[in-house]
């Protein structure tokens, strides 16, 4: 089954801090895989995309990392701010079907003062 | 425009209703695509449209969803009798065409349906 699981469910951090969000996944065929930033009541905003060659790729303080033989994902926030408080999706799509993307439940991240 | 517009923001409907979701997609980009977002629920994709091809609606949940693309550009999405399950945020996305995997997808703001 093509599935998208992400951890944690929710975290709390405070500013400035590091953290590290987790993504594993059973999808096949595999293409590319993204990391999505959705702020509360706003549609998703892509912050990096990975094919099956690429295993890290850096937006600003966001550092994604593939390692596609162990079907594992993580997003990493250097330095964090009050502004990163939001929904991180992992999407993975499939091969073969442009229109096929399976979405993660996402990690609501709360970042305090 | 310079983004992917969705109306309404908000729509509350009673049960049993029809209700029709617009999607204005960035100019140029072929892809439109349609998504469902349930609470606590990741997205799920309902339909895909690609230049003039046949839409891919294999995420279609019912028949009482069909969505259409006029021009290969606006794309209004249908809900006819609408059911309590149907409450929702429906997120529309648009892309440059083919290349998957180099594009990203811009999406909508939504519109968040409640139906009571």
């Amino acid at each position: 089954k093509n599935q998208v699981e992400q951890s944690p469910q929710s975290l709390i951090i405070l500013e400035g801090k590091n953290c590290t969000l987790q993504c594993n996944y059973t999808v096949s065929p595999f293409s590319n895989l993204r990391w999505y930033k959705q702020d509360t009541g706003r549609g998703p905003v892509s912050l990096t995309i990975m094919t099956f060659s690429e295993n890290t790729k850096s937006n600003g303080r966001y550092t994604a990392t593939l390692d596609a033989d162990t079907k594992q994902s993580s997003l990493h926030i250097t330095a964090s701010q009050l502004s990163d408080s939001a929904s991180y999706i992992c999407v993975v799509g499939r091969g073969g079907s442009q229109g096929n993307l399976i979405f993660g439940k996402g990690t609501k991240l709360s970042v305090k003062p | 425009g310079a983004g992917v517009s969705q109306s309404p923001s908000n729509k509350v409907t009673e049960k049993g209703k029809d209700v029709e979701l617009r999607c204005d997609p960035i100019s140029g980009h072929t892809a439109l695509y349609w998504y469902r977002q349930s609470l606590g629920q990741g997205l799920e994709f309902l339909i895909y449209f690609q230049g003039n091809s046949a839409p891919d609606k294999s995420g279609l949940p019912s028949d009482r969803f069909s969505a259409e693309r006029t021009g290969g550009s606006v794309s209004t999405l249908t809900i006819q009798r609408t059911q309590q399950e149907d409450s929702a945020v429906y997120l529309c996305a648009s892309s440059l065409a083919l290349g998957e995997g180099q594009y990203g997808y811009t999406f909508g703001s939504g519109t968040r349906l409640t139906v009571v």
